[in-house]
């Protein structure tokens, strides 16, 4: 059965300081990947998504990048992280973009 | 802006009773989806209806969806302590461009508070 990680589950950083959050998924192959932010009390916000290895596109502008270095990773960086980064990150896959989506356990970021 | 918008933004009901919720959305879809998230967890995808359809069952739950209105509600029936959560609603695009991002846009969600 497929499964999705996320790590870490929990992440407090200060201002200015670089990002690093991973996502894996396992029992599938070629999936499309995609990052998700929701701040408290909203909906989810599509931050980015991958089609392939090295595949990404954008929906934002913002200072977060993304990039896949593999077939079932995505990860999500940023350089310089602002304090409205703050909020739950959550990783997706899917096998068809018209399909069910199926999520990861989810980042909660606090940036001080 | 939000494709869908879950009405009403939060609920509260006594345990036994039944919950409904709506979504409204803007645009024509290929399919609707609604998802349930616990607090602080991920979503967990409950159910799909296609454009094509006009109602879906599976277990507790009944998803409708009226293409003409754009309006789908989701109804839990015998509601337990256990569907405390927020609901979201998504929408496929119809004009799906062979993109990875023509997929789901969400609402802000329904919070269901079931009371014991």
């Amino acid at each position: 059965s497929q499964t999705i990680h996320q790590w870490p589950a929990t992440l407090v950083q200060p201002v200015g300081s670089p990002l690093s959050l991973e996502c894996t998924v396992e029992g599938t192959s070629n999936p499309n990947l995609y990052w998700y932010r929701q701040a408290a009390g909203r909906g989810l916000q599509l931050l980015f998504y991958s089609v392939g290895i090295g595949q990404i596109s954008s929906e934002v502008p913002q200072n977060l990048s993304a990039s896949r270095p593999q077939d079932r990773q995505f990860i999500l960086s940023s350089k310089k992280l602002l304090l409205s980064d703050s909020g739950f990150y959550l990783c997706a896959w899917t096998s068809t973009p018209l399909g069910t989506q199926y999520f990861g356990p989810g980042t909660r970021l606090t940036v001080l | 802006s939000q494709q869908g918008e879950e009405d009403p933004q939060a609920l509260s009901i006594q345990e036994g009773e039944n919950a409904t919720m709506n979504c409204s959305y803007k645009t024509s879809i290929n399919n609707l989806q609604w998802y349930r998230q616990n607090s602080g967890r991920g979503l967990v995808h409950l159910i799909l209806i296609r454009s094509n359809e006009r109602e879906k069952h599976s277990g507790r739950l009944r998803v409708t969806l009226d293409t003409s209105k754009k309006s789908s509600s989701l109804l839990i029936t015998a509601s337990r302590a256990a569907d405390t959560a927020s609901y979201f609603c998504a929408t496929v695009l119809f004009m799906y461009s062979g993109g990875g991002a023509d997929g789901l846009t969400f609402g802000k969600g329904t919070h269901l508070i079931i009371q014991p």
